[in-house]
């Protein structure tokens, strides 16, 4: 039973460009959600996709945008990137806005 | 003020010792409490996962929430050097609402030495 995947799983971006994240939920997971973890921070929730909307948004400005599609699997898009987006960028999935939360090993982002 | 605090570490324990970690949370309207384990360059995973007030057991782990202290805890018995990782505390208000968002601590990382 394959679990959360998310790729790539490190990324080295410049300032500026525009970045992709793709993330697959846990088999029979319809939620994801996105989370951005800074070093030594604990996640930071980003926003929640279901039945292919977002659902909710944390405090993150809008250029990070995110979609969800037919069979579930996401994206993360974040464009215009700032020094300050370096970090480990998390999907998890559940069942329904229910349920526990299923983590993935995350993409390490670096933009210099 | 952060909504859920949690001492950073490094907390640094001999093998077999008991562990005890905890947060503290400044919004009462939260109800559902978890502990997540992160090994380094890993995703968190759930260990423990618990609805209001009181105990809950599983294997070496305990977990303790008190709503009136706004206070839960974390307890690990005869901890193994594998359980060497970052321990994140998680809240959430409610699944399925308004606010269906976990908010997470710092994270403390602990060692546990042979």
């Amino acid at each position: 039973d394959a679990g959360v995947t998310q790729s790539p799983t490190h990324l080295i971006k410049t300032r500026g460009q525009q970045v992709t994240l793709r993330c697959s939920p846990k088999s029979g997971h319809d939620t994801v959600s996105w989370y951005q973890q800074a070093l030594g921070q604990g996640p930071q929730f980003i926003f929640q996709y279901y039945e292919e909307e977002e659902r909710q948004r944390g405090n993150f400005p809008d250029r990070f945008s995110g979609h969800q599609f037919p069979n579930y699997s996401s994206e993360l898009n974040v464009n215009a990137l700032l020094l300050g987006d370096s970090a480990l960028y998390l999907c998890a999935s559940s069942l329904g806005q229910g349920s526990p939360l299923h983590f993935g090993n995350g993409t390490r982002l670096t933009v210099t | 003020q952060k909504e859920v605090e949690q001492d950073p570490g490094p907390l640094s324990v001999p093998e077999g010792a008991i562990v005890s970690l905890n947060c503290t949370y400044s919004n009462s309207a939260f109800q559902y409490f978890m502990w997540y384990r992160q090994y380094s360059r890993k995703g968190p995973e759930l260990l423990m996962y618990t609805y209001s007030s009181g105990n809950k057991e599983d294997g070496r782990f305990t977990a303790q929430v008190d709503k009136s202290s706004k206070y839960i805890s974390l307890f690990i018995r005869d901890s193994q050097p594998s359980d060497s990782a970052t321990y994140l505390c998680a809240m959430i208000v409610n699944y399925g609402g308004a606010t269906n968002k976990l908010i997470f601590g710092t994270g403390t990382l602990l060692a546990v030495q042979p």
